[in-house]
């Protein structure tokens, strides 16, 4: 385990609609990155947030955006979902800064978009 | 844009026998590498990094190889066991954030 969570674990929903998903880091840890699985594919990167700011993006539209709480947890929100959400959401935790460190994946949650 | 990849999509082994999983990165500039394990239904596993200021790094029945001149990094896995069964990723860091290949299935045989 490695102490970094994620919920919901499952959301089923309808075109068009909000989604918002919730990680909590592993203790220590000051940065969490969130990354779009699809199925049979590895993780693409979508953001990361290093103390409260972002700090790297990936190639994913606007509708996708996050935040950072003071105590490092996170949310990523998706706007107007698209049938091409469905995926695999990971979030993942590291000791930022200068020096990339390790990332610790938590278990996901899975979007199924209808 | 940099890309990681994997040359094998499936690896299938007998219980017991080593196993070696590859992977190619484009960045040349790349100097961090890591080795996920993703099983079904879980978020990836973290099993082994290595720099770029190092050539092979060993850890419990793993050992991870880097030979920057043709860019190409491999685990390899140690009497293979059936718990190892699952997807392997490598991820390259570029820039903030880690590039993953598109993963290698490993499947034990009994």
């Amino acid at each position: 385990e490695t102490g970094v969570t994620q919920s919901p674990t499952h959301l089923i929903k309808t075109r068009g609609q909000q989604v918002t998903l919730r990680c909590s880091s592993q203790s220590g840890h000051n940065t969490v990155s969130w990354y779009q699985q699809a199925l049979g594919q590895g993780p693409q990167f979508i953001f990361q947030y290093y103390r409260e700011e972002e700090n790297g993006r990936g190639n994913f539209p606007p509708r996708f955006s996050g935040l950072q709480f003071p105590n490092y947890s996170s949310e990523l929100n998706v706007n107007a979902l698209e049938l091409d959400d469905s995926a695999l959401y990971l979030c993942a935790s590291s000791l930022g800064g200068q020096y990339q460190e390790t990332q610790y994946f938590g278990p996901g949650t899975r979007l199924l978009v209808l | 844009g940099e890309s990681v990849g994997l040359h094998l999509p499936t690896l299938s082994v007998q219980e017991g026998d080593n196993s070696i999983i590859n992977c190619a990165y484009s960045n040349s500039a790349s100097d961090y590498f890591i080795w996920y394990k993703q099983e079904s239904g879980k978020g990836p596993q973290f099993i082994i990094d290595i720099r770029s200021n190092m050539d092979k790094r060993q850890g419990q029945r793993v050992t991870v190889l880097l030979n920057k001149t043709v860019k190409h990094l491999s685990l390899q896995i140690a009497a293979t066991q059936p718990g190892d069964s699952a997807v392997y990723f490598c991820a390259d860091l570029y820039g903030q954030n880690f590039v993953f290949g598109p993963g290698t299935r490993l499947s034990v045989l009994p």
